[in-house]
């Protein structure tokens, strides 16, 4: 079955930055897009941007270009989210999400990566 | 400030009829761009509930339906049941963003 396992939680200091990574199994890798979200505690969803795996193009939020980079290695299956200038607004949980183009729904999600931002 | 907009909870007996609304705009839905739907279960990942506006994924009871009209979506939950207290979300594409936007979530209680 379809299934993304995410890397494990991340402590970081302000100023730095966070790699967080997403492994899929069960399909063909270059299928399908990969899109990211975090949830901030208590807050809603908040999509940050996609990628193709086929290709590595990239589509970034506008709220956060020039800070986050997205990567993946076809070798392994993984997509990678790096998020730069960490600041304590950016602790959320951090997921990846499979889905089919830029419009279309999310399934299935990573099971989240919580980075916390502190000092 | 979310793009899409959803009340911030509802609440409902055992076994009555809910729905959770999702307003947009001309640049998102009323533009005809899909309306999606999730379930989050506290400490847990979002699962995809409602797909194309009114497509139900294999396994969704069929209690959940989604429906669709000018710049809003609608999800509604018959027969509620202790297992559906969860927040919902609503996904769509806006275009004058040029990316994927979510409601602000609304929880469900189930009294």
């Amino acid at each position: 079955q379809v299934q993304l396992v995410q890397s494990g939680a991340e402590v970081k200091k302000p100023g730095a930055s966070v790699k967080v990574s997403c492994k899929a199994s069960g399909y063909t890798f270059t299928s399908y897009y990969m899109h990211w979200a975090r949830q901030a505690p208590g807050q809603g969803l908040e999509w940050m941007g996609i990628i193709n795996p086929s290709g590595g193009s990239t589509s970034y939020a506008q709220k956060f270009q020039g800070r986050v980079t997205m990567t993946r290695d076809t070798s392994t299956s993984t997509v990678y989210m790096e998020l730069s200038s960490l600041r304590s607004e950016d602790t959320a949980v951090y997921y990846c999400a499979t889905a089919g183009g830029t419009t279309l729904w999310f399934d299935p999600w990573g099971q989240g990566t919580l980075v916390t931002v502190s000092s | 400030q979310s793009v899409l907009t959803q009340p911030p909870s509802v609440s409902g007996a055992p076994g009555q009829r809910v729905t959770i609304s999702c307003t947009g705009s001309s640049s998102n839905i009323g533009a005809g761009y899909d309306v999606h739907w999730y379930q989050q279960l506290p400490g847990t990942a979002p699962k995809l509930l409602i797909y194309g506006n009114t497509n139900r994924p294999s396994g969704v009871p069929d209690r959940f339906s989604g429906s669709k009209s000018g710049t809003s979506a609608s999800l509604a939950i018959t027969g509620l049941q202790a297992e559906d207290e969860a927040d919902y979300y609503c996904q769509s594409y806006d275009s004058s963003l040029g990316g994927v936007v979510f409601g602000g979530g609304t929880k469900l209680t189930v009294l």
